[in-house]
């Protein structure tokens, strides 16, 4: 595609049920991140894919927290028994390569009520 | 542990008024530095790479430069339309992998007045 493309936009979830995240990398694209961003500071890193190789998933804050890009294309993250300190902005980015620029989706906005 | 500091938190400038943001970085190998834009409610975009301590890349009002211990964004006679909050990004290696890891700054907010 075009460009980045994640969903949903926004995902509203009661406390305690999984939700998952998708990301639709940029066509080609072999590396591919998860960032969670809060308001007014910079992303923080999640997990990385290199093709369908999770490479690093040292972000990831604990055990309910997984993500799988199983063709090497799309990638999805899953909260399991979501908790309301999960609420963030989630956002994908992909590289064409490894160690080269990575560009960003518009987001997740996950809200845990 | 890796660590990105840029500064100021919050910048505010006069139209056509010059100035510089700094990204202060403490890492194991460098093999890389980003700069990206975001606006709000947006997701960063990609403005610069820089790879040496000495190399320099410019796009119109903007020019990005860097040392062994930190990068500039220098902006010269902004206009309204850059503001904006500007992050940077460091490329490590991690674990001596072929892998390099991307850490984000906190990001400094630039508005500029017309």
């Amino acid at each position: 595609g075009a460009g980045v493309s994640q969903s949903p936009r926004y995902k509203v979830t009661k406390r305690g049920q999984d939700v998952a995240l998708r990301c639709d990398p940029i066509s080609g694209h072999v590396s591919l991140y998860w960032y969670r961003q809060a308001l007014g500071q910079g992303p923080e890193f999640l997990t990385y894919f290199n093709y369908e190789a999770q490479q690093d998933k040292s972000g990831l804050p604990n055990d309910r927290f997984s993500a799988e890009r199983p063709e090497g294309s799309i990638s999805t993250l899953t909260i399991q028994r979501t908790e309301q300190r999960d609420s963030a902005m989630y956002r994908c980015a992909s590289s064409l390569i490894q160690n080269t620029e990575a560009f960003f989706g518009q987001g997740t906005r996950l809200t845990v009520v | 542990e890796d660590q990105v500091t840029q500064s100021p938190e919050a910048l505010r400038l006069q139209e056509g008024e010059s100035s510089s943001l700094n990204c202060s970085y403490t890492v194991s190998g460098l093999r890389g530095l980003f700069w990206y834009r975001q606006d709000p409610g947006k997701g960063p975009e990609f403005l610069f790479t820089l790879y040496s301590a000495g190399e320099e890349k410019e796009k119109e009002r903007l020019k990005a430069t860097l040392t062994k211990k930190e990068s500039f964004l220098h902006i010269t006679a902004p206009k309204p339309e850059d503001s904006a909050t500007y992050l940077c990004a460091v490329l490590t290696n991690a674990g001596g992998t072929s892998y390099g890891k991307l850490t984000f700054g906190q990001g400094t907010i630039l508005t500029v007045h017309p």
